[in-house]
């Protein structure tokens, strides 16, 4: 049981670049999530899916998109990076019901 | 603006004395608070949470208390030990959610032996 994982755990991007960050979870949770959190700022929402099919806008969710394909995997999606895109990415999931989520360890993401 | 303020960025207590932990929230619709631990190049792990019906919960080392009349709640760790030291987050869910958390900015304690 891994719970909740991400790939790549590092990346350097260039500007205008694209990438994908994916996460797993094998807990069976219906909810996920994908949060940024930069020093100072805590953790922020980007976009969320309560289901396979089923994605929402977060707080942040300008430059990104999601895609929720498979009920185990979340997608986070950017088309054409910027340095203000630099930060460390985490995933969560839970169960409906539940408002403790289970994280992820973390993709850092560096936009050259 | 934020819902859920944290305002000591950092905080620096003695092994085996007491940590207190504060945060403050604006939106009266929370029903359900949580405390974070945070380890650097780790995700945040779950430690310690309260539901708004409640003022108290524990857990072994952990107490979190909750003072809804002053949109206030706080995280006591009693003894503080060295492998405490971490960045803390409070997190809230309103009553109507998906799941979703807003977070504070986080406390940075360090426990020193």
């Amino acid at each position: 049981n891994a719970g909740v994982t991400q790939t790549p755990k590092f990346r350097v991007l260039k500007t205008g670049q694209s990438m994908t960050l994916l996460c797993a979870q094998d807990m069976n949770h219906e909810y996920m999530y994908w949060y940024r959190q930069d020093p100072g700022m805590g953790l922020r929402l980007i976009h969320y899916s309560v289901g396979e099919g089923t994605t929402a806008k977060g707080e942040v969710p300008d430059g990104y998109n999601v895609s929720r394909l498979k009920k185990q995997n979340f997608l986070l999606g950017l088309e054409s990076a910027a340095p203000s895109q630099t930060s460390v990415y985490f995933c969560a999931s839970t169960k409906p019901g539940r408002e403790t989520q289970y994280f992820g360890p973390g993709t850092r993401l560096l936009v050259l | 603006d934020q819902q859920v303020k944290q305002n000591s960025p950092s905080l620096s207590v003695q092994e085996g004395r007491i940590s207190i932990l504060n945060c403050d929230y604006t939106n009266s619709m929370f029903d359900y608070f949580l405390w974070y631990k945070k380890y650097p190049a780790e995700g945040p792990t779950f430690l310690i949470s309260i539901s708004s019906i409640k003022d108290k919960n524990e857990d072994g080392r952990f107490t979190v208390f909750l003072n809804k009349s002053a949109k206030h709640l706080s995280l006591h760790i009693v003894p503080s030990q060295p492998g405490d030291s971490a960045v803390y987050f409070c997190a809230a869910s309103p009553r109507v959610s998906q799941g979703n958390l807003i977070f504070g900015k986080g406390t940075k304690l360090s426990v020193k032996p």
